[in-house]
């Protein structure tokens, strides 16, 4: 099993819709929770990043992030077509454990938003 | 500014070809990490340097695969006598700073095709 599930989706919602993307881990030494975009031959593109438990909003996109349940979502509001792309999430632990620095992440969610 | 650069994009090695793939990170940054993403996966952690200093490597998949980053900026993955199993991917990421994980910015990727 891995450190990390996602579910690959895919997702297809209209445009101006609600979004969310999940995922559950299984190393309680992760500390550092993050979202990146990732477009069709690029590489990923940090949208949110949150330490340890809590909600973290920014205009569109909140984070949240429950360490006791270890789920982690993205909420997208008023979703747009340009937010079509696959959706990573990466965790990462604190200094002096194996996960330091590095980033762990789930297989991606491919979301399309269609007009 | 640049962001994180990587050559070549493309590159098509005949099985048992030894091929290279360069990394040059954002100027001043001191951490550089490689990751390999297979087709519908996300990224997987290969290794990481702090300046020329091999920190970890414990993600290569096999002694065939050796990188080097000799002088603290530029970094080389090389892969030897290529296999079936190594397509994929190669991503390189740098940070400002040690640890911080949630600021590694990503280059565009070489994608690598074995025949």
């Amino acid at each position: 099993q891995k450190e990390v599930e996602q579910d690959p989706g895919p997702l297809s919602v209209p445009e101006g819709a609600i979004v969310s993307l999940n995922c559950t881990y299984s190393n309680s030494a992760f500390q550092y929770f993050m979202w990146y975009r990732q477009y069709s031959r690029k590489g990923p593109e940090l949208l949110m990043y949150t330490y340890s438990s809590g909600n973290k909003e920014d205009g569109r996109f909140t984070a949240q992030v429950d360490k006791s349940s270890k789920y982690i979502s993205l909420f997208i509001r008023d979703s747009q077509p340009s937010d079509s792309a696959t959706y990573l999430c990466a965790m990462s632990g604190d200094a002096g454990g194996t996960s330091y620095g590095k980033l762990t992440f789930g297989q991606g969610t491919i979301l399309t938003v269609h007009p | 500014g640049a962001g994180v650069s990587q050559s070549p994009r493309y590159k098509v090695a005949k099985r048992g070809q030894d091929v290279a793939l360069r990394c040059d990170p954002i100027s001043g940054h001191v951490s550089l990490f490689w990751y390999q993403q297979a087709l519908g996966q996300g990224p997987e952690f290969l290794t990481y340097f702090q300046n020329e200093a091999q920190l970890d490597k414990s993600g290569l998949p096999s002694d065939r695969f050796f990188a080097e980053r000799p002088e603290g900026s530029v970094s080389t993955l090389k892969i030897q006598r290529t296999q079936q199993e190594d397509p994929a991917v190669y991503l390189c990421a740098s940070s400002p700073r040690e640890g911080r994980a949630y600021e590694q910015y990503f280059g565009p990727g070489t994608r690598l095709t074995v025949t």
